[in-house]
């Protein structure tokens, strides 16, 4: 079964720092991946996605992610971080054939000025 | 994109009652899918509702309890049952229309138990 690990339950950097969110997925096949955000008392919004196609992925509000398939990971990450970008996040994977998602614990960041 | 609205938004409820959360889509979609998000939690999926057929629920979750309905390609219904204070939660109605699996987050129900 498929299943995702988000290493660091809470980070934080400073306004302007470099974001780096880690995620380690399992999967015996090869994997969909995902990068959701939830801001506070919102749902959730989806930042971008592996499907296969190319490795290095850009999403919104500048945020990219690495597929690395020789250490499983897909790691999120943004050159310089704004206050508006605190948030939680979560990265998922899709088990199998179902369209349905797993997802991993999500990371709460914090920016700082 | 899907646009999903659910309704009620938000709900407090006496222990012991029960609520029907809906959900709407605005387009026909095949698979719907019912989410649990507990205070400071990831989320979990409670089942995965296809039109025409019963929901098939996850491991720790059962029909007594949470028991779905989908009348249609673009509705459907959770029913949280005899609740306890262990079920405030935000449970989050999605779906899928693309063949990598993404799926789309309705606003969600914050229901508290008191």
């Amino acid at each position: 079964a498929q299943s995702v690990t988000q290493l660091g339950s809470h980070v934080s950097v400073s306004e302007g720092a470099l974001v780096l969110l880690r995620c380690n997925y399992s999967s015996s096949v090869p994997p969909y991946l995902f990068w959701y955000v939830q801001y506070p008392n919102q749902g959730l919004q989806l930042l971008l996605k592996y499907t296969s196609a190319a490795t290095l992925v850009k999403g919104i509000n500048g945020f990219e992610a690495e597929f690395k398939k020789s250490e499983t990971s897909f790691h999120l990450t943004k050159p310089s971080a704004h206050m508006s970008d605190a948030a939680e996040y979560f990265c998922a994977v899709r088990e199998g054939g179902y369209n349905k998602l797993i997802f991993g614990a999500g990371t709460r960041l914090a920016v700082h000025p | 994109s899907a646009v999903i609205s659910q309704k009620p938004s938000r709900d407090i409820c006496q222990r012991g009652t029960s609520l029907t959360i809906q959900c709407q889509v605005d387009s026909q979609v095949t698979m719907m899918f019912w989410y649990r998000q507990q205070p400071g939690q990831s989320l979990t999926l409670i089942a995965t509702a296809n039109q025409g057929s019963e929901a098939t629920y996850e491991s720790g979750f059962v029909i007594d309890k949470f028991p779905i309905s989908r009348p249609n390609l673009t509705f459907s219904t959770l029913t949280v049952s005899n609740m306890s204070p262990e079920d405030s939660s935000i449970y989050l109605c999605t779906t899928s229309r693309a063949r990598e699996g993404t799926q789309y987050f309705g606003p969600g129900t914050r229901l508290t138990v008191l």
